[in-house]
């Protein structure tokens, strides 16, 4: 129990696109869904807070037109990168949480060229 | 500000030893701490959850908690080199979801 999916696992992208990453809880409900980055060699970074139905709260630094979040079902929540630069170039994962516990999804690696 | 902190290593051990991994706290407030196993280039997989203080143990791993030294700490039994990883440290943050994550302590145990 408690699987969490992400798609895609990896993406290249041109800069000034924008890139869509679905998190998805595959055998429970999450009312809360966390994204983070994760940069090499460095530890994991909280950018935001997704809530089911309402607004994502984001950590201090992160730019909320940048890295839009969507939690539109118990089950999905999307991070969507909007005008990529090289710099957003990182290991993006969501995490699901369950009974005070938080679950993983498998990371999405994002390339901006 | 609420820290977790844990010993970057690497912490190099034979394979069949005890591998001891530690982490402090610093907001008494936590009450709850979590190990994740993060392999290079892998997201973080739960290992272990503990509430309480003392030890609680999961099959090689023990995981044990202080609260008056605010400290967690793991123990890996009988190491194998497929426990050679980053081992996380967290704590929730009290009053949310969400967890505050050390920087992680390197695992290597060699054949």
């Amino acid at each position: 129990g408690a699987v969490v999916s992400q798609h895609p696992s990896r993406v290249i992208c041109k800069s000034g696109t924008s890139v869509k990453i679905e998190c998805r809880s595959l055998d429970f409900q999450a009312t809360t869904m966390f994204w983070y980055r994760q940069f090499p060699k460095q530890s994991l970074m909280l950018m935001a807070t997704s809530n089911e139905g309402s607004k994502a709260t984001y950590e201090q630094g992160v730019e909320k037109d940048k890295f839009l979040i969507n939690h539109a079902s118990l089950t999905l929540s999307t991070l969507t990168v909007t005008s990529a630069h090289p710099e957003d170039s990182s290991f993006y994962i969501c995490s699901a949480g369950l009974s005070n516990e938080q679950f993983f999804g498998p990371g999405t690696r994002l390339t901006v060229l | 500000q609420k820290e977790v902190e844990q010993n970057s290593g690497p912490l190099s051990v034979p394979e069949g030893a005890i591998a001891s991994l530690n982490c402090t706290y610093s907001d008494r407030g936590s009450q709850s701490f979590f190990w994740y196993r993060q392999y290079s280039g892998k997201s973080p997989e739960l290992i272990m959850s503990i509430y309480s203080n003392g030890d609680k143990e999961d099959g090689r791993f023990t995981a044990q908690l202080n609260k008056a030294s605010q400290y967690v700490s793991l123990l890996i039994r009988d190491s194998q080199p497929s426990d050679s990883a980053t081992y996380l440290c967290a704590g929730n943050n009290p009053g949310t979801y969400k967890y505050i994550f050390g920087t992680g302590t390197r695992l290597k145990v060699l054949a």
